[in-house]
């Protein structure tokens, strides 16, 4: 079936480094996705999309990177600084118009 | 500034009782969804919405029904809760086609 998954649940930085959070999927008809931040005792809030006509996307110190070919996309966040402590969490919109499947989350720490 | 809130933060209810979990947005989105969060599971979704009085099952429906009668609520109702349903509850609503969907702060239910 369909999945998008990320490939490591825990990511340690240093602050000021760049971080780098990867993400799979499966199904190559996926149109949609999404980057999600999760702070602790808050709902998910989004970052940034990609859609799948596009290969890169940026926002503000955060970049989204999409490889159709291999079906792999990542978020880079730069500057990595203590307030983007959160898990992150990858989302793929697939068949249906608005369902998206979400990937298992990454937790992203810093290290002072 | 978009928002979405759920009636509870925290909830605990014994076996067997009915649950009502209730979802509000302000942003007149067509999709409103249910979610459940547990630790390595990332996010599954129960039902989606996509439209007054209208639902769809999603990947995990069992033991739970929803409720849309009016376009900026949406309800979740556990008809006889069980243990294996402790759980984090999110509500997110989106407007048609690809966009991100917006989440609210989650209700964390114990079934004791």
């Amino acid at each position: 079936g369909e999945s998008v998954g990320l490939h490591l649940p825990t990511l340690s930085v240093q602050e000021g480094d760049n971080s780098i959070i990867n993400c799979a999927y499966s199904n190559s008809a996926s149109d949609y996705f999404i980057w999600y931040k999760q702070e602790s005792g808050k709902g998910p809030q989004f970052i940034i999309d990609i859609r799948s006509n596009m290969d890169k996307r940026q926002g503000q110190r955060v970049t989204v990177l999409l490889n159709k070919t291999v079906k792999h996309l990542s978020l880079q966040i730069a500057a990595t600084q203590p307030g983007d402590s959160a898990v992150y969490f990858c989302a793929g919109r697939y068949s249906s118009a608005s369902k998206i499947i979400f990937g298992s989350g990454t937790r992203l720490s810093i290290r002072p | 500034d978009v928002k979405v809130t759920q009636s509870s933060r925290y909830l605990v209810k014994r076996t067997g009782e009915k649950v009502f979990l209730e979802c509000v947005q302000d942003m007149d989105h067509e999709n409103m969804f249910w979610y459940r969060q547990d630790p390595g599971l990332g996010l599954r979704l129960i039902y989606f919405s996509y439209d007054v009085k209208m639902k769809e099952k999603g990947d995990i429906p069992e033991g739970y029904s929803v409720s849309r009668e009016k376009k900026e609520r949406f309800s979740l109702i556990l008809e006889s809760a069980s243990t294996n349903q402790t759980s984090m509850y999110l509500c997110a609503s989106s407007g048609q086609g690809p966009y991100e969907q917006y989440f609210g702060p989650g209700t964390r239910l114990t079934v004791t």
